[in-house]
């Protein structure tokens, strides 16, 4: 079964640089979670779109911007990086209303390094 | 007090054994409960899921709710090494924003 892809799967970047992460949702899933994890934490909430709208927003840093296009891959842009910044990303995606917004399935992540 | 408490282990237990995973809340709104599994570097993996209070088995997996305590349990049957992992759990109260534990590193002993 399709999957959640999410691109790059490493990337590495200066301070002070910007960075997008993309996430292709799992077909006909119309919503779209960000989350960042930290080494040894739970994922922390960032945002959440459903139908190309902005439906929630958590922890997200005002650097950081994001957005679902009209084929519901989403793409969360992050600027004037930090070295706190350095986490694993990771997208879900979630049927919706048609299934339930909690079911949440994960991608493989983004694992981001800010040197 | 963190919504969700989770010991983060780590849980070494023998193959074969069963395995009983916690997790304790807080907000008595939430009403959908989750069992995620991790491997290392890679994202968590929707296990089980259940809506308000009481049990669902899926193969090896029983997952337990219990309102009245606010607690809820992940038992695994007939451990295997394969199983070993970090486990969260995580729930919802308005079915969009989950909350999840810190996660329970669990290994699984040949």
């Amino acid at each position: 079964a399709a999957g959640v892809i999410q691109s790059p799967r490493h990337l590495i970047k200066e301070k002070r640089e910007t960075a997008t992460l993309k996430c292709y949702p799992i077909p006909r899933h119309d919503t779209v979670y960000w989350y960042q994890q930290g080494p040894g934490q739970d994922p922390q909430f960032l945002i959440s779109f459903y139908e190309k709208m902005q439906s929630d927003k958590g922890s997200i840093p005002d650097r950081f911007s994001a957005q679902q296009f009209s084929d519901y891959h989403s793409e969360l842009n992050m600027s004037s990086l930090e070295l706190g910044d350095s986490a694993l990303y990771f997208c879900a995606s979630s049927p919706g209303l048609a299934g339930g917004l909690w079911e949440q399935y994960f991608g493989p992540g983004t694992r981001l390094t800010v040197t | 007090q963190k919504e969700v408490e989770q010991d983060p282990g780590p849980l070494s237990v023998p193959e074969g054994a069963i395995v009983s995973l916690n997790c304790t809340y807080s907000n008595s709104a939430f009403q959908y409960f989750m069992w995620y599994r991790q491997y290392s570097r890679k994202g968590p993996e929707l296990l089980m899921y259940t809506y308000s209070s009481g049990n669902k088995e899926d193969g090896r997996f029983t997952a337990q709710v219990d309102k009245s305590s606010k607690y809820i349990s992940l038992f695994i049957r007939d451990s295997q090494p394969s199983d070993s992992a970090t486990y969260l759990c995580a729930m919802s109260d308005r079915d969009d924003k989950i909350i999840f534990g810190k996660g329970t590193r669990l290994h699984i002993l040949p």
